[in-house]
C-alpha cells in the first residue's frame, strides 16, 4: 500500500516562500503521476503542479511564475515550492500521486499552510 | 476547463437515492472523476473513466455521463455517505474540480 507523508512550515508572512516535501512510501516514484493540490475555503480544490510518468512537468497558468516543482528519485521525494506568498495563498496542500485513468489514486494527510504578518 | 456541479448541497434520508450532477465547459471524453471528501481528510476516489468504481467502493455508488455531461448516483443513502462530492476532469492540463456538492443525510 503506497502512503504519502508530506511536512513542511505551516506559518508564513507575505512575501516569503512556501516549502513543502511529499515523501513516497512503499512504492515506486517512476512510472506514475505526482501532483501538487490545494484547497482553500474561497477557491475549492486547485491542482497546482503536476509530474507526469514521463517527467514532464506542468504548471497551473494561474501560478506559473510563482511555482516550482522538483524531485529527487533517488529518495521517492518530490517537492513544491511557492514564492510571493499572499494571504490568498491560505489554504492546505495535499500531495497526490497515482494514474487516476487506472484507478490509482494516493493522498498524503494535508498541510495547513497560512500566510498572515 | 470549467467545471459545474448542481446542486450544492442535497439533504436525503437513510436508504433514499441521490442523483449529484457535473457539467464541462468543453468535452472531457471519460476522463472525469468523482472524489468523497470527509471533514479533516484528503479527497477520496470514488470513481474514475466516469463509470468505474475505484477499489472498495461500495456498488451503491454509479458513475456515468461523458463529454461534458456527467452524473453520480448513490443508492441507498447510508449515514456514512455523507460528505462533500467532487469531479474532477483529468482529460486536460491543468486538472479541474468542480466546487462540490455537499450530501446530508436528514
Amino acid at each position: 500500500q503506497v502512503q504519502l507523508q508530506q511536512w513542511g512550515a505551516g506559518l508564513l508572512k507575505p512575501s516569503e516562500t512556501l516549502s513543502l516535501t511529499c515523501a513516497v512510501d512503499g512504492g515506486s516514484f517512476s512510472g506514475f503521476f505526482w501532483t501538487w493540490i490545494r484547497q482553500s475555503p474561497g477557491k475549492g480544490l486547485e491542482w497546482i503542479a503536476e509530474v507526469s510518468h514521463t517527467g514532464s512537468v506542468s504548471y497551473n497558468p494561474s501560478l506559473r511564475g510563482r511555482v516550482a516543482f522538483s524531485s529527487d528519485t533517488s529518495k521517492n521525494h518530490f517537492s513544491l515550492e511557492l514564492t510571493s506568498l499572499t494571504a490568498a495563498d491560505t489554504a492546505v496542500y495535499y500531495c497526490r500521486g497515482g494514474w487516476t485513468s487506472q484507478g490509482l489514486d494516493w493522498w498524503g494527510q494535508g498541510t495547513l499552510v497560512t500566510v498572515s504578518s | 476547463i470549467v467545471m459545474m456541479q448542481s446542486p450544492v448541497t442535497l439533504s436525503v434520508s437513510p436508504g433514499e437515492g441521490a442523483t449529484l450532477s457535473c457539467r464541462a465547459s468543453h468535452s472531457v471524453n471519460d476522463n472525469l472523476a468523482w472524489y468523497q471528501q470527509k471533514p479533516g481528510q484528503p479527497p477520496r476516489l470514488v470513481i474514475y473513466g466516469a463509470s468505474t468504481r475505484a477499489t472498495g467502493i461500495p456498488a451503491r455508488f454509479t458513475g456515468s455521463g461523458s463529454g461534458t455531461n456527467f452524473i453520480l448516483t448513490i443508492s441507498g443513502l447510508q449515514s456514512e455517505d455523507s460528505a462533500v462530492y467532487y469531479c474532477l476532469q483529468y482529460n486536460f492540463l491543468p486538472g479541474t474540480f468542480g466546487g462540490g456538492t455537499k450530501v446530508e443525510i436528514k
